[in-house]
């Protein structure tokens, strides 16, 4: 299957600071890629949309100048969550779906464990 | 309205056991759906396609039915491996995966 790999896997910070989370899709091309958000023993949740060379599309209530997001190319996407706190703390999780598949099916990132202190 | 529900669960059965997850989802032109499997902390990785006249993946089954937009997957004989949790999802034909908040399952011995 089409391989998707998320950096880093986990990262610990102090509340007030940024952090970078970088999804590559490493065998296909992804013209469209998905950042979720996952609480302990909750479901999947939707962030945004990056969309590669626009400006990526929010889900109602996730603060764009919070969670900034770049898809600067066909295989890179990244999600910086700006001025983080203690509340922001979750499993991020991106997906793409590949152009020359026409399955529907997403390929997942290994998921990036936020800590903020 | 969420827009897909899914049994809460969590399901503890014995190995060998049958259970079944069902799933409903609220988008009638939702285009295409799965069923995907999320160990502790991992992410979550795909079990199965579902389709219209069903289909069967060993001791995994997956059913869809449109015009009461549920999808079902039944596991017969489980075993400890199984433990997990399931999530349905469903395709919006926009690449827009939406997820149902997942149904813990452990097998006991």
């Amino acid at each position: 299957g089409a391989v998707v790999s998320q950096h880093p896997s986990w990262v610990i910070c102090k509340s007030g600071t940024s952090v970078k989370i970088e999804c590559r899709s490493l065998d296909f091309q992804a013209t469209t890629m998905f950042w979720y958000r996952q609480f302990p023993k909750q479901s999947l949740m939707l962030m945004a949309t990056s969309n590669e060379g626009s400006k990526a599309t929010y889900e109602q209530g996730v603060e764009k100048d919070k969670f900034l997001i770049n898809h600067a190319s066909l295989t890179l996407s990244t999600l910086t969550v700006t001025s983080a706190h203690p509340e922001d703390s979750s499993f991020y999780i991106c997906s793409a779906s590949a152009l020359d598949r026409n399955t529907g099916e997403l390929f997942f990132g290994e998921g990036s464990r936020l800590t903020v202190l | 309205r969420k827009e897909v529900e899914q049994d809460p669960g969590p399901f503890n059965v014995p190995e060998g056991a049958t259970v079944a997850f069902n799933c409903t989802y609220s988008n009638s032109a939702s285009q295409s759906f799965f069923w995907y499997r999320q160990d502790c902390r991992k992410e979550p990785k795909l079990l199965m396609s579902v389709y219209s006249s069903g289909n069967e993946d060993g001791r995994f089954t997956a059913q869809l039915n449109r015009a009461s937009q549920y999808i079902s997957l039944l596991i017969r004989d489980s075993k400890l491996s199984d433990s997990a949790t399931y999530l349905c999802a469903v395709n919006n034909g926009r690449a827009d995966m939406r997820f149902g908040a997942g149904t813990r399952l452990t097998v006991k011995p």
